[in-house]
C-alpha cells in the first residue's frame, strides 16, 4: 500500500499569505495525484490533479506541482473561504487508492 | 449535469450489513471512462477508499475491507449500491459516493450520508 504523509497535520495562517502543503508518497506515484478541499459538514472537493491540472471551476491561487514522490500544493494568496483541510490522494494504482491523514488550515 | 446521492439507513447494529445506494442524475453508467466509487470519512478523521467498480462491472477493493465489501451495478446503470457486512463501531463514518475519471481524479461527490453503527 502506499502511503501518503501530509505535512503539517495543522498550519496557522495569516488572510493573504501565501500558504505552501507537502504529501510525500511512501514510493513514486509519477504524476498521479490529486488535491481535495474539505469544509466542515460537506464532502471533498477536486482542487488539483495530474498534480498541476487545476479542477473546472477552481480559482488560480491555487496550484499544484511535484511528481515521483513529492508533491505541492500552493494557495498564492489565502483568502478566508479557503479555510478548510486539504487532502492529497493518489491514483496511480488502478486498483488501490489511498489520502493523506489532511492538513487543516486555521487562522493565525 | 451530473449528480450523485446517497441514500440508506442511518442506523445498523453491530454484525448486521450495511447496505447503501449511489443515485445519478444527470448521467448513466455505460461509458468506460469512468470509475465510480464509495469513500467513507469516520467523525473528526480522514478520507479512506471502501471500492470501485467500472461500467463493466468489474469491482476493485481496498484490500483491508476486501472480505466484507461488494460493490454492485444496478442493470439501469442508473445507481450503484455498497454493501459492508459484518459491521462493527469502527465502520461508523460518512460515506460517500464519486466518480473518478480514468485518467484522473474523483470530480462529482455525493453529499455524504452519516452511518452510525450501534445496538
Amino acid at each position: 500500500e502506499i502511503v501518503l504523509t501530509q505535512s503539517p497535520a495543522t498550519l496557522s495562517v495569516s488572510l493573504g499569505e501565501r500558504v505552501a502543503l507537502s504529501c510525500t508518497a511512501s514510493q513514486s506515484v509519477s504524476s498521479n495525484l490529486a488535491w481535495y478541499q474539505q469544509k466542515p459538514g460537506q464532502a471533498p472537493r477536486l482542487l488539483i490533479y495530474g498534480p498541476s491540472i487545476r479542477a473546472t471551476g477552481v480559482p488560480a491561487r491555487f496550484s499544484g506541482s511535484g511528481s515521483g514522490t513529492e508533491f505541492t500544493l500552493i494557495i498564492s494568496s489565502l483568502q478566508s473561504e479557503d479555510l478548510a483541510t486539504y487532502y492529497c490522494q493518489q491514483y496511480n494504482h488502478w486498483a488501490m487508492y489511498t489520502f493523506g491523514q489532511g492538513t487543516k488550515l486555521e487562522i493565525k | 449535469q451530473l449528480r450523485l446521492q446517497e441514500s440508506g439507513p442511518g442506523l445498523v447494529k453491530p454484525s448486521e450489513t450495511l447496505s447503501l445506494t449511489c443515485s445519478l442524475s444527470g448521467d448513466s453508467i455505460n461509458s468506460g471512462s469512468y470509475y465510480w466509487g464509495w469513500i467513507r470519512q469516520p467523525p473528526g478523521k480522514g478520507l479512506e477508499w471502501i471500492g470501485s467498480i467500472f461500467y463493466n462491472g468489474n469491482t476493485y477493493y481496498n484490500p483491508s475491507l476486501k472480505s466484507r465489501v461488494t460493490i454492485s451495478l444496478d442493470t439501469s446503470r442508473t445507481y450503484f449500491s455498497l454493501k459492508l457486512n459484518s459491521v462493527t463501531a469502527t465502520d461508523t463514518s460518512v460515506y460517500y459516493c464519486a466518480r473518478r475519471h480514468i485518467t484522473a481524479a474523483f470530480d462529482v461527490w455525493g453529499q455524504g450520508t452519516t452511518v452510525i453503527i450501534s445496538s
